[in-house]
């Protein structure tokens, strides 16, 4: 089946350290998100990917960085300078062809806590 | 920034009975999307409009857009407990980027 897989599941994060949430797809999708989820809030746009090798920040990139060495894969790396980075992060992509009118498939997403 | 604002924040209906959720948005878009979220899961993707359509149905989803008063609203007819979950619509406006709302929580008792 494809898809879009994210891990782990749960993630603990100690004070000061780096850790990194894996995000990987075999949809043949060229754009790839990664988005922040709070609590009762929406989504907010960290990175974005159109083609491999390159990215964009969205709106809340400080403290976290992302690569894009092959198609199927967007690792999210949340670093220690992000102060509160305790939440919900999802991973999606999207086929960017023809008209751009698709929507996103979503991952089940990574619930990190920092103890 | 947050594109989106849905209305209700949220709703409490019985199995059997229409649910409207409103969205508000601010700027020109590319098209709108309505998404649905269940505790602790990845979003669905349930529906896209374009911004030269009026109305689109899917199932018992209808969804309606009005660029002039830049608005959207999702109506799932004769609800069922399984429509519990969280909804969510978000904007496109360019190079794929998916600005989302707030979310409305619709609860389904049966």
């Amino acid at each position: 089946d494809g898809g879009i897989t994210q891990s782990p599941k749960y993630l603990f994060r100690k004070e000061g350290q780096n850790v990194t949430l894996s995000c990987e797809q075999n949809l043949n999708h060229d754009a790839m998100y990664w988005y922040r989820q709070d609590p009762g809030q929406g989504l907010r746009l960290i990175y974005y990917s159109q083609i491999v090798n390159d990215f964009q920040k969205g709106d809340i990139a400080e403290g976290y960085s992302v690569s894009r060495e092959k198609k199927e894969s967007f690792p999210l790396t949340v670093t220690s300078a992000q102060k509160n980075p305790t939440a919900f992060y999802l991973c999606a992509s999207r086929w960017a062809g023809g008209e751009a009118n698709y929507g996103y498939t979503f991952g089940s997403g990574t619930r990190l806590t920092v103890v | 920034s947050q594109q989106g604002e849905e209305d209700p924040q949220a709703l409490s209906i019985q199995e059997g009975e229409n649910a409207t959720m409103n969205c508000s948005y601010k700027t020109s878009i590319n098209n709108l999307q309505w998404y649905r979220q269940n505790s602790g899961r990845g979003l669905v993707h349930l529906i896209l409009i374009r911004s030269n359509e009026r109305e689109k149905h899917s199932g018992r989803l209808r969804v309606t857009l009005d660029t002039s008063k830049k608005s959207s609203s999702l109506l799932i007819t004769a609800s069922r407990a399984a429509d519990t979950a969280s909804y969510f619509c978000a904007t496109e406006k360019g190079q794929g980027k998916l600005i989302f709302g707030q979310g409305t929580e619709l609860s389904v008792k049966p």
